[in-house]
């Protein structure tokens, strides 16, 4: 069985830009949760998808946001970027409830210029 | 607010002593809690959850709501379990919709 992936390992952009991250999350598994690791913050609650919508949102501003497709993939958009938005993302899927516990990705390592 | 702390951000022990990675969390409702651990270059995985009372890998933990803790333990430990260590909380209305709140984590390093 696949586990969770993440596109693309590392990803380089100048502040202002745009970035998009992508997950696919274990075949069966509806829920789809973004963390973001920073250096020194630990794993931050991003954001949480399931069937299809946003049900929950950490402590971010607007300008990161995201989808999520039929198929249960996600997508990770960060507009505007700045430079405290480097970081490794992860992505973790899960049953209908994270009650049982997330599986991760090995994440996206962002870099801001 | 939820909230998990880790004390320690760094703990060495010696091969076949005993470990105790300490949790403490704060939440008004009854959380799950969640031991998540990341070997070197590997991904975050589950270690062990609470409510399943089970032991991983010699691992195991206890809730403890009068302490509001989660302390993870082993009573021998081995070069192998040379890792970070997170602890994890789920609140919410059920079907983690608050997301998990992680610790800063623990790095536990077996000395030989």
């Amino acid at each position: 069985e696949a586990g969770v992936t993440q596109s693309p390992t590392h990803l380089i952009k100048t502040r202002g830009q745009q970035a998009t991250l992508r997950c696919s999350p274990i075949s069966g598994h509806t829920s789809v949760y973004w963390y973001q690791q920073a250096l020194g913050l630990g794993l931050q609650f991003l954001l949480w998808y399931d069937e299809g919508e946003e049900r929950n949102r950490g402590n971010f501003p607007p300008r990161f946001s995201g989808r999520q497709f039929p198929n249960y993939s996600s997508e990770l958009n960060v507009n505007a970027l700045e430079l405290e938005d480097s970081a490794l993302y992860l992505c973790a899927s899960s049953p209908w409830t994270g009650r049982i516990g997330y599986t991760f990705g090995s994440g996206t390592r962002l870099t801001v210029v | 607010a939820q909230r998990v702390t880790q004390p320690e951000k760094l703990l060495s022990v010696f091969k076949g002593a005993p470990v105790e990675l300490k949790c403490n969390y704060s939440y008004s409702g009854s959380p799950e809690l969640f031991w998540y651990v990341q070997y070197s270059r590997q991904r975050l995985q589950l270690l062990l959850r609470h409510i399943s009372r089970e032991s991983i890998k010699g691992f195991t933990a206890d809730l403890n709501k009068g302490e509001t803790s989660f302390h993870l333990k082993k009573p021998f430990a081995q070069e192998e379990d040379s890792a970070m260590y997170y602890c994890a909380l789920s609140g919410g209305s059920g079907g983690g919709a608050d997301g998990l709140t992680f610790g800063k984590g623990t790095h536990l390093i077996i000395q030989p």
